[in-house]
């Protein structure tokens, strides 16, 4: 079983669609939680980070639900600019600053 | 401010051949890693320093993988002999002392011939 999983998609929306992505972890022990973004041919970038209580930055939603081990991301008012590949990131508690990651959910926003 | 420099950005090289990629992590970031991104394999570490000492190379695919951060602003990923199967994305990120975020570079596209 992969440390991190996702649904690599990819999700075809249409612009203003809300559209939400999961991400399983198998470590329990896990500690911090992490989406980034990575455009076609491009490094992947921060989006956000995952708090235990959710957390929310403009049109995106972040939350964590350590009991099932899974992590989401809520697009609203998807814009075209908005695809991308979604990475879930996880530090899996080792005390080390290594991160793993997930292999990513694409996200096509369509006109 | 600059952000993490990484050379070259596009390397092709014939099987059997040293590969030697370089990275320049953001000034005053004391952790630095190497990952490779293939499709099938998605982004995998490599190796990563902290203080410019290696901490954890257990991803290190096999001898043939190296690296090495003589100082703080430098560090470099070397391949020799390299494979078709090394074609991938080799990206380096770095991170401060207070923060788990990584930030990255802009990677070197491989491709072994």
């Amino acid at each position: 079983r992969k440390e991190v999983e996702q649904d690599p998609g990819p999700f075809n929306v249409p612009e203003g669609a809300t559209v939400a992505f999961n991400c399983t972890y198998s470590n329990s022990a896990s500690q911090s939680f992490f989406w980034y973004r990575q455009d076609c041919r491009k490094e992947p970038k921060l989006l956000m980070s995952v708090y235990s209580s959710g957390n929310e930055d403009g049109r995106f939603t972040a939350q964590l639900n350590r009991a099932s081990q899974y992590i989401s991301l809520l697009i609203r008012d998807s814009k075209l600019s908005d695809s991308a590949t979604y990475l879930c990131v996880v530090n899996p508690g080792t005390g080390r600053r290594a991160l793993t990651f997930g292999s990513g959910t694409r996200l096509q926003v369509q006109p | 401010d600059a952000g993490v420099i990484q050379s070259p950005r596009h390397e092709v090289t014939e099987m059997g051949q040293e590969v030697t990629l370089r990275c320049k992590p953001i000034s005053g970031h004391n952790s630095l890693f190497w990952y490779r991104q293939t499709m099938m394999r998605g982004l995998e570490l490599l190796i990563y320093f902290n203080n410019n000492v290696p901490i954890d190379d257990s991803g290190m695919p096999e001898d043939r993988f190296s690296a090495k951060m003589p100082n703080a602003s430098f560090s470099t990923l070397k391949i020799q002999p390299s494979e078709p199967r090394d074609s991938a994305v080799y990206f380096c990120a770095s991170s401060p002392r207070d923060t788990e975020t990584q930030y990255f570079g802009p990677g070197t596209r491989l491709l072994v011939l």
